[in-house]
């Protein structure tokens, strides 16, 4: 089946320093992925929506120019997060939609970000 | 935008028990609604989904209602097992230019043995 592969799976950084995410689709061609944040006991809230070669749709109080999401091809796309904080920290997790299947989404194994 | 809401928050049955989660949406346009569990830590898994065309679909213990008119689906899992324990999340999205999947809040299930 289609796997979406995410990493690093976890991350230590200091404050001030930025962080990259990387998602890349094994087998399709992800047309669009999605990015999604969770704090401890929560939901998974969306962040934004990128389609490959255009710029990301951002959700409504999500900063752009702090998470910073490129999707240059069909198999890759990366989540950026600038200056980070100890706020930022959090489980970051990607979701790819298959083009040729218009009910399937797939999920990377996520990204806990810990910010000293 | 779609908002989705989801209750209970916390559900504890007994083992054998039968647990139901509810959850309503927002947009009469979405069209598709999958549940998924999650582990702690883990990717969401789905388990079920159903599309708008489609009032009910099971597989095996669990089993999947949606009433259009009312806009709400619920997540049935019959003779509950402890391996059933995990977090259940809902989700809606629509076939426009976006596909964004909205997850509702989540539900918390334990399963005594």
């Amino acid at each position: 089946g289609a796997v979406v592969s995410q990493h690093p799976s976890w991350v230590i950084c200091k404050s001030g320093t930025s962080v990259k995410i990387e998602c890349r689709s094994l087998d399709f061609q992800a047309t669009t992925m999605f990015w999604y944040r969770q704090f401890p006991k929560q939901s998974l809230m969306l962040m934004a929506t990128s389609n490959e070669g255009s710029k990301a749709t951002y959700e409504q109080g999500v900063e752009k120019d702090k998470f910073l999401i490129n999707h240059a091809s069909l198999t890759l796309s990366t989540l950026t997060v600038t200056s980070a904080h100890p706020e930022d920290s959090s489980f970051y997790i990607c979701s790819a939609r298959d083009g040729a299947n218009n009910y399937g989404y797939t999920f990377g194994s996520g990204t806990r970000l810990t910010v000293v | 935008g779609e908002n989705v809401e989801q209750h209970p928050s916390t559900l504890s049955v007994q083992e054998g028990d039968s647990a139901v989660i509810k959850c309503t949406y927002s947009d009469s346009a979405s069209n598709y609604f999958p549940w998924y569990k999650q582990e702690l830590g883990k990717r969401p898994q789905l388990i079920i989904d159903i599309r708008s065309n489609v009032g009910e679909k099971k597989d095996q213990r669990i089993a999947v209602t949606l009433n259009k008119t009312a806009k709400h689906f619920s997540l049935h899992i019959t003779e509950t097992q402890p391996e059933d324990s995990a977090v259940y999340f809902c989700a809606a999205s629509k076939r426009d230019s976006s596909y964004k999947l909205i997850f509702g809040s989540g539900t918390r299930l334990l399963v005594r043995p």
